[in-house]
């Protein structure tokens, strides 16, 4: 059974503060990794990831994928209140449709 | 990327009724779409494929006579949750596949609330 395992579960820092965001796979047919942000809507796009090693940066958010241990991380500098969301990591597989398998996601609060 | 609205945007019926949930893609023809459910503080689950012209296909313990999907055009799908209970509450969001195979867009979601 394909499974995305996302850690921490929630996450509470205070503003200014860098934090790190994880997500492991196992999966087969893997096509490609996104990273989503979700706060009181639908989730958001912030990046997609296929290939091992190439940091993919956005402002303060950067995330990078690590295909051969099979996980990526999700990086927050200087976080700002706006930041506080729900953190969604989805794997895309290689398969007739574009089916994406979501992470439990990681609850991020930042304080003032 | 594609534009995806979803009508109502939020909704409360009562137990045993059924409602309909409209999910359009508004600038694009998405020939796919998907329709996820979200439980309080979970995370999005699959519950079908929805492929314009032909049955959808369920996900593994997704009931298809309770949840029905309708893929008549290619800007229009529609989610029909038949006879509600209140376990049926939550949040279910749509989202097509976009011109590149990775791509999905979502719609805002429409929140379910049956009493």
């Amino acid at each position: 059974e394909d499974k995305v395992v996302q850690s921490p579960l929630s996450l509470v820092v205070h503003e200014g503060d860098t934090v790190t965001l994880n997500c492991s796979y196992e999966v087969t047919n893997f096509r490609s990794l996104l990273w989503y942000k979700q706060e009181k809507k639908a989730p958001t796009f912030l990046f997609m990831l296929t290939s091992s090693g190439i940091e993919k940066k956005s402002g303060r958010l950067s995330s990078i994928l690590d295909k051969k241990e099979l996980f990526s991380i999700l990086n927050i500098t200087a976080t700002q209140t706006g930041d506080s969301a729900v953190y969604l990591c989805a794997v895309h597989l290689l398969s007739g449709y574009s089916t994406l398998t979501f992470g439990k996601g990681t609850m991020l609060l930042v304080s003032p | 990327g594609a534009v995806v609205s979803q009508h109502p945007s939020w909704v409360i019926c009562k137990s045993g009724t059924s409602v309909k949930i409209e999910c359009r893609s508004l600038d694009f023809q998405a020939t796919t779409m998907f329709w996820y459910r979200q439980f309080p503080k979970q995370s999005l689950m699959l519950m079908a494929t929805s492929n314009e012209g032909s049955k959808a296909t369920y996900e593994q313990g997704v009931e298809k006579d309770k949840f029905l999907i309708n893929h008549a055009s290619l800007t229009l799908s529609t989610l029909t949750v038949t006879s509600a209970h209140p376990e049926d509450s939550s949040f279910y969001i749509c989202s097509t596949s976009g011109r590149v195979a990775y791509e999905q867009y979502f719609g805002p979601g429409t929140r379910l609330t049956v009493t």
